[in-house]
């Protein structure tokens, strides 16, 4: 199992222009995040998907949109890229954790965007 | 209030050493209790989940007092590879709330 994938890695936007952030999942988790970390900074929880075809709001969603395409897969766009958005993305899927009915949250490395 | 508050660190310790970390949530609906682990530039990794009986896996033992809302982490004989800084994170429905986390460093 590879677990949380996202591509890219890195990328470098200049201020304006858009992306797509990919996240996939190969856990058959139902529950897909998006979080943003800043240097020195907790996780702030962008949107979430409970499960395929839904999508809410998390704490921090201006300037982003989601689409959660299949279960396996939430992606992130930034429609027009700013300075602001300059983050540490992680995606993560929520599934057992080993205990009955206890679930947590498995992460995927990450993509560092630089917006100039 | 925060939703989960933590110690706010950095805890600066030899190795050897015995480390307690502690946290509060204030939800008393939350569910489920973890300590994750995140290395600098990483992901977060589960490290424990946290029951109310208390469990401890190998050098780390958590504790939950569901009364007093209140985890805690304790690592014993730290090792330098224990620097990392140390996450709270409650269930509450379908969201998993982190703490801001407590920074260790372990020197030799």
């Amino acid at each position: 199992n590879a677990g949380v994938t996202q591509t890219p890695k890195f990328q470098v936007l200049k201020t304006g222009q858009s992306m797509t952030l990919q996240c996939a999942q190969d856990m058959n988790h139902n529950s897909m995040y998006w979080y943003r970390q800043d240097p020195g900074m907790g996780l702030r929880l962008i949107y979430y998907s409970a499960s395929e075809g839904t999508t809410d709001k998390g704490e921090v969603p201006n300037g982003y949109n989601v689409s959660r395409l299949n279960k396996r897969e939430f992606s992130l766009r930034l429609e027009s890229a700013a300075p602001s958005q300059t983050s540490v993305y992680f995606c993560a899927s929520r599934g057992l954790a080993g205990g009955p009915s206890v679930e947590t949250q498995y992460f995927g490395p990450g993509t560092r965007l630089l917006v100039l | 209030r925060k939703e989960v508050e933590q110690d706010p660190g950095p805890f600066n310790v030899p190795e050897g050493a015995t480390v307690a970390f502690n946290c509060t949530y204030s939800n008393s609906a939350s569910q489920s209790f973890f300590w994750y682990r995140q290395d600098c530039r990483k992901e977060p990794k589960l490290l424990m989940s946290v029951y109310s009986s208390g469990n401890e896996d190998g050098r780390f033992t958590a504790q939950l007092n569901r009364a007093s809302q209140y985890i805690s982490l304790l690592i014993r004989d730290s090792k330098l590879s224990d620097s990392a800084t140390y996450l709270c994170v409650v269930n509450l429905g379908f969201k998993t709330i982190f703490g801001a986390g407590t920074r260790l460093f372990v020197k030799a």
